[in-house]
């Protein structure tokens, strides 16, 4: 069955420092990723998908993403986070039936 | 312009009643879907509707009843509500057939259930 996994919960970083919020998925097949962004009490925002070609794909916001198959990782990073980065992060597969399965979330804070 | 209206935002109901959650598309997509996300658990997948024709079901109840009156409207329907189902509904549509490039979410309605 497909899965994905984020295993930080939490992740508290300082303005101006380098992320990485980790995300690994079970798929049988060629997997379609996705990175999502949720602001409090809002709705669900696309910050980039991979489907094929270049592993390293770039989103919004400065983020980017390397899907590496070998580890079935698709981590997102951003190289200098700013505090109105503090929401949390949802990593997502798509799956037959053009349903989506997401990890649990990784809410980052991002200290001033 | 939200291109995917959910109403309401905020809703209140009290164990035992029945709502409706509301879901309008206009970005001409013909697959339509509910998700939920709850204290408890991550973003789950709920429904799928494809030219207004359920095409996936993955809730356990039969409480959650998809209604899809036109084709841009995906209408989730919640009997004899339990304190449990406190979630946010977050509904989406994309075109299908073209894979998952235009996958979008509505900002979701916020149900708790007192």
């Amino acid at each position: 069955a497909q899965s994905v996994t984020q295993p930080d919960a939490r992740v508290t970083v300082s303005e101006g420092a380098s992320l990485q919020l980790r995300c690994k998925y079970s798929y049988s097949g060629t997997p379609y990723l996705f990175w999502y962004v949720q602001y409090p009490r809002q709705g669900l925002q696309l910050l980039l998908k991979y489907y094929s070609g270049d592993p390293v794909v770039q989103g919004v916001n400065g983020f980017e993403a390397e899907f590496i198959k070998s580890n079935s990782s698709f981590h997102l990073r951003k190289a200098s986070v700013h505090w109105s980065d503090s929401a949390v992060y949802f990593c997502a597969v798509y799956n037959a039936g053009a349903k989506l399965t997401f990890g649990g979330g990784t809410r980052l804070t991002v200290r001033p | 312009d939200p291109k995917i209206i959910q109403k309401p935002k905020y809703l209140v109901a009290v164990t035992g009643s029945e709502k409706i959650l509301i879901c309008e598309q206009y970005l001409g997509h013909n697959a339509m879907y509910w998700y939920r996300q709850s204290a408890k658990k991550p973003l789950e997948f709920m429904f799928s509707y494809s030219y207004q024709k359920l095409m996936d079901n993955q809730t356990a109840s039969s409480r959650f009843q998809p209604q899809s009156s036109k084709k841009n409207h995906l209408d989730l329907q919640i009997t004899a509500l339990k304190p449990d189902d406190s979630a946010t509904y977050f509904c989406a549509s994309s075109q299908a057939g073209t894979g998952c490039s235009d996958y979008t979410f509505g900002s979701g309605t916020r149900l708790l259930v007192i």
